[in-house]
């Protein structure tokens, strides 16, 4: 079954210290990979896609991820966080691209201390 | 000028009620979407519409029922409120059709209380 797994639900960080979201995903099918973020009492706001060529994808905010298919991963990461990177943080793979149907990972909170 | 509206934003009621929550998008995208986030912020997708089409029925109970008037618009009814439908409701679209990549585009989500 296609699935995707966030393998941490939450990360602490001090702010201005690098961080890493790490992104597992299962999927039989052509690999569209997001991160989206969620901040509180809001809707989600796509942060990055990879949908082909290059590995590294870079997204809004200074926030990149890099795509590994031999360990099926996609890693979300910023070399240096603010306190207003605090949020939700959601992977996701298209499991259909007939219907683009998206199935989202259980999601990261990253909280930024000062 | 809002991509992807949703009204009401909150909404408390009784168990027992019907409600509705609608969604109207103004990006021109052919497919709409209502995913639920439960109380653990689990994100799990509802249905789908294409250009009025319904492409995805996911199992839900059938107290909740879709309906697409337009592309533009997609609407979501729930009948005898229980407990356990609150939550926050999200609709999304994206520009659809074969070989879509499924980027979505979010509306603010609608908070659902049932007491």
């Amino acid at each position: 079954a296609q699935s995707v797994t966030q393998l941490d639900s939450q990360v602490p960080v001090f702010e201005e210290a690098p961080v890493e979201l790490r992104c597992n995903y299962s999927s039989s099918v052509s690999v569209y990979l997001f991160w989206y973020v969620q901040y509180p009492n809001q809707g989600l706001q796509l942060l990055l896609k990879y949908l082909s060529g290059s590995t590294l994808v870079k997204g809004i905010n200074g926030f990149e991820a890099e795509f590994n298919k031999s360990q099926t991963s996609f890693h979300l990461r910023k070399p240096s966080v603010h306190i207003s990177d605090t949020a939700e943080y959601f992977c996701a793979v298209n499991v259909d691209s007939n219907t683009g149907k998206l199935i989202f990972g259980q999601g990261t909170t990253l909280q930024v201390k000062p | 000028d809002t991509a992807v509206s949703q009204t009401p934003k909150y909404l408390v009621t009784q168990m027992g009620n019907d409600k509705s929550i609608k969604c109207e998008q103004n990006l021109g995208h052919d497919t709409m979407y209502w995913y639920k986030q439960d109380s653990k912020k689990f994100l799990k997708i509802m249905f789908s519409y294409n250009n009025k089409e319904l492409i995805i029925n996911e199992t839900v109970p059938n107290r909740f029922s879709p309906k697409s008037p337009d592309k533009a618009h997609l609407n979501l009814h729930i009948n005898s409120l229980e407990l356990g439908d609150s939550a926050v409701y999200f609709c999304a679209s994206s520009p659809g059709g074969r070989g879509t990549t499924g980027e979505l585009f979010f509306g603010e989500g609608s908070r659902l209380t049932v007491l």
